[in-house]
């Protein structure tokens, strides 16, 4: 199983709008509504930000939301505020067989 | 609130085994309503599922990793623990233990480890 393809950086102004795309393949993005998001901030452990593609878990602001097309899924960041700087992760469920999960790269979103 | 944390050596030489086992407190794994995962994340790199362990013992592995992992569960102590096998300085990570959500997300997740492999 390959990891799923995030663009290795993203940026916005305090403010603004930024998204972030998430590209894997019908065995996986495509083939369930599986797609998750994390919020990794140095030397922290991840934090769900959106699972199930486009659902928040309690407690994360609506300013954070997920789409799915096809095989790519996407994180949108609106309002963006310096706190939200740190490093983006999606996964995918990735098999009915064998239960498998995959990570993309991560993506660092800079607050300039 | 569920917490979980990771415990095990540090420092593992290269050929042998690395250990950890996860505590969980505020919710009970043989529950049965969760999955319970390992994850790992070398030094400035993305994370990497290793993989999971239901209540009954059921695994799951990355099929890049399954030949030297083993998870494995002890409902009585809370606890489920990973062993890698056969450690090269390509294992050194920050290992995280996570529980699964119903959708195969990552809700909760420990602090993280840091294991490094070295003679």
């Amino acid at each position: 199983q390959s990891a799923l393809t995030q663009p290795p950086s993203a940026s916005g102004s305090p403010g603004q709008s930024v998204t972030i795309s998430c590209t894997g393949t019908s065995s996986d993005v495509g083939g369930y509504n599986y797609v998750s998001w994390y919020q990794q901030h140095p030397g922290k452990a991840p934090k769900l930000m959106i699972y199930e593609v486009s659902k928040r878990p309690s407690g994360v602001p609506d300013r954070f939301s997920g789409s799915k097309s096809g095989n790519t899924a996407s994180l949108t960041v609106s309002g963006l505020q310096a706190e939200d700087e740190a490093d983006y992760y999606c996964s995918s469920y990735a098999g009915s067989n064998n239960f498998h999960v995959v990570f993309g790269g991560g993506t660092k979103l800079t607050v300039l | 609130q569920v917490q979980l944390q990771e415990s095990g050596p540090g420092l593992v030489k290269p050929s042998q085994t690395l250990s950890l086992t996860c505590t969980v407190s505020g919710g009970s794994i043989s529950s049965g309503d969760y999955y319970w995962s390992w994850i790992r994340q070398p030094p400035g790199k993305g994370l990497e599922w290793i993989g999971y362990i239901y209540y009954s013992g059921s695994t799951y592995y990355n099929p890049s990793l399954k030949s030297r992992v083993t998870i494995s569960v002890d409902t009585s102590k809370n606890q489920f623990s990973l062993k890698l096998s056969s450690v090269t300085a390509a294992d050194t990570a920050v290992y995280y233990c996570a529980r699964v959500e119903g959708s195969w997300g990552f809700d909760y997740w420990g602090q993280g480890t840091l294991v490094t492999v070295s003679s």
